[in-house]
């Protein structure tokens, strides 16, 4: 069966400092992978999707990239982290319907 | 632009109520609506509706899409505490890389 592992679950950060987090799909291949973001009051905001190694596509411009080094493997990351990159990120997955990651909660503090 | 919109935001009713909620969307190249349940952290799947007219039952969930009017409802008959949670709706929108377009979500919560 596939799940999604996605981590950490919860992660504390000072402004300016590196992100990166890391989502693995297990149990299919060639997924098409998302990264979405979800601020307090907001509902789901896509960030990112791929459709296969090393393509990307970026939906809003922001502080963030994205990568896809494996076929079943997501990472997003950041260089220097903002007071607003604060929120819940989730990673998924899609077939017919997207399936999610347990999400991080990112604090920037 | 592609979006989706959700009514109410949020809802507060007693255990045993019916709820309705609102899904709306304008979203170019249509593949299916989706209904998302989402609690502490992430969602989980509810429904996926890709044909008009055809009501999705899950026990005391149901849910029905019109793609002419570009709506879905999302129904909780004998609502219980346990329904308490943020309702997610979603668009699969084709072409590459199929995209999911979500609502802000409807935050209900049942009263005993």
């Amino acid at each position: 069966s596939q799940t999604i592992h996605q981590w950490p679950a919860t992660l504390v950060q000072p402004v300016g400092s590196p992100l990166s987090l890391e989502c693995t799909v297990e149990g299919t291949s060639n997924p098409n992978l998302y990264w979405y973001r979800q601020a307090a009051g907001r509902g789901l905001q896509l960030l990112f999707y791929s459709v296969g190694i090393g393509q990307i596509s970026s939906e809003v411009p922001q502080n963030l990239s994205a990568s896809r080094p494996q076929d079943r493997q997501f990472i997003l990351s950041s260089k220097k982290l903002l007071l607003s990159d604060s929120g819940f990120y989730l990673c998924a997955w899609s077939v017919d319907s997207a399936f999610f990651g347990q999400g991080t909660r990112l604090t920037v503090v | 632009e592609d979006k989706v919109v959700q009514s109410p935001l949020s809802l507060v009713v007693h255990e045993g109520d019916t709820v309705t909620l609102n899904c709306s969307y304008e979203v170019t190249n249509f593949r299916s609506l989706l209904w998302y349940k989402q609690e502490k952290k992430a969602p989980t799947f509810l429904f996926m509706l890709t044909s008009s007219g055809i009501e999705k039952k899950s026990g005391r969930l149901s849910s029905i899409l019109d793609k002419k009017e570009l709506f879905s409802i999302l129904n909780i008959t004998a609502t219980q505490t346990g329904d308490s949670a943020i309702y997610l709706c979603a668009v699969e929108a084709g072409g590459t890389g199929n995209q999911f377009y979500f609502g802000t979500g409807t935050s209900l919560t049942v009263i005993p």
